[in-house]
């Protein structure tokens, strides 16, 4: 079954503890991209990649940063986290024109 | 930078009735435009795509129009069912980059 995988799915944190979000696909996607959800605004791009070690800035990178080391995996990493990145994040796996969403990790900084 | 707009927050229609959505870019045409369906908790499933050069598609209930000199596109559900109650994303492609509006949140009433 085709699927991209986050985790964990909900995670509260403190100011400027590190974490890491993973995100795996089965579909041996090239593309895959990393977005945040907030009411009102919508998904909003923070990092995409187009292949293994190609990666490049959405329209939100600030304070996040992402590794593609591997073609299935693509985490999202917060070095020092702060309360205005409490949101929804999803990952996403991109086949020729869908996009193929994960379940979403809801991130609460504190 | 690209903007896409979801005029309505919120529609509310009784069944049986067509659901029209709207959806308006400002700027540069998008190469295409995608439809999401998203339910409370999940990530975004893929509905439809629309390319710059195509005026409407259809899948079975579904229609979407792309009309480059109005700078929208519409999403059509016909004889519209409780079932059909979701957030409505549309999202356009611009090089490597996506951008979404913020939904419209359909409500099909009994």
């Amino acid at each position: 079954e085709a699927q991209v995988t986050q985790n964990p799915r909900y995670l509260i944190t403190v100011t400027g503890k590190k974490l890491t979000v993973t995100c795996s696909q089965n579909m041996n996607h090239e593309y895959m991209s990393w977005y945040r959800q907030d009411p009102g605004l919508g998904l909003r791009q923070i990092y995409y990649s187009m292949n293994v070690e190609v990666t490049d800035k959405g329209d939100v990178p600030e304070g996040y940063k992402v590794s593609r080391k591997e073609k299935r995996n693509f985490p999202l990493i917060l070095e020092s986290p702060s309360p205005n990145q409490t949101s929804l994040y999803f990952c996403a796996s991109i086949g020729r024109y869908e996009q193929f969403f994960g379940p979403g990790t809801r991130l609460t900084v504190l | 930078s690209q903007k896409i707009e979801q005029n309505s927050e919120a529609l509310n229609i009784q069944e049986g009735k067509t659901a029209t959505l709207t959806c308006n870019y400002t700027n540069y045409s998008p190469a295409y435009l995608q439809w999401y369906r998203q339910d409370p908790g999940r990530g975004p499933v893929f509905l439809l795509l629309i390319r710059e050069n195509e005026k409407e598609k259809r899948k079975e209930r579904l229609k979407v129009t792309f009309d480059t000199t109005l700078k929208q596109s519409l999403f059509h559900i016909t004889a519209s069912q409780p079932a059909d109650s979701a957030t409505y994303l549309c999202g356009g492609n611009y090089g490597q980059n996506f951008v979404f509006g913020p939904g419209t949140r359909l409500s099909v009433l009994p």
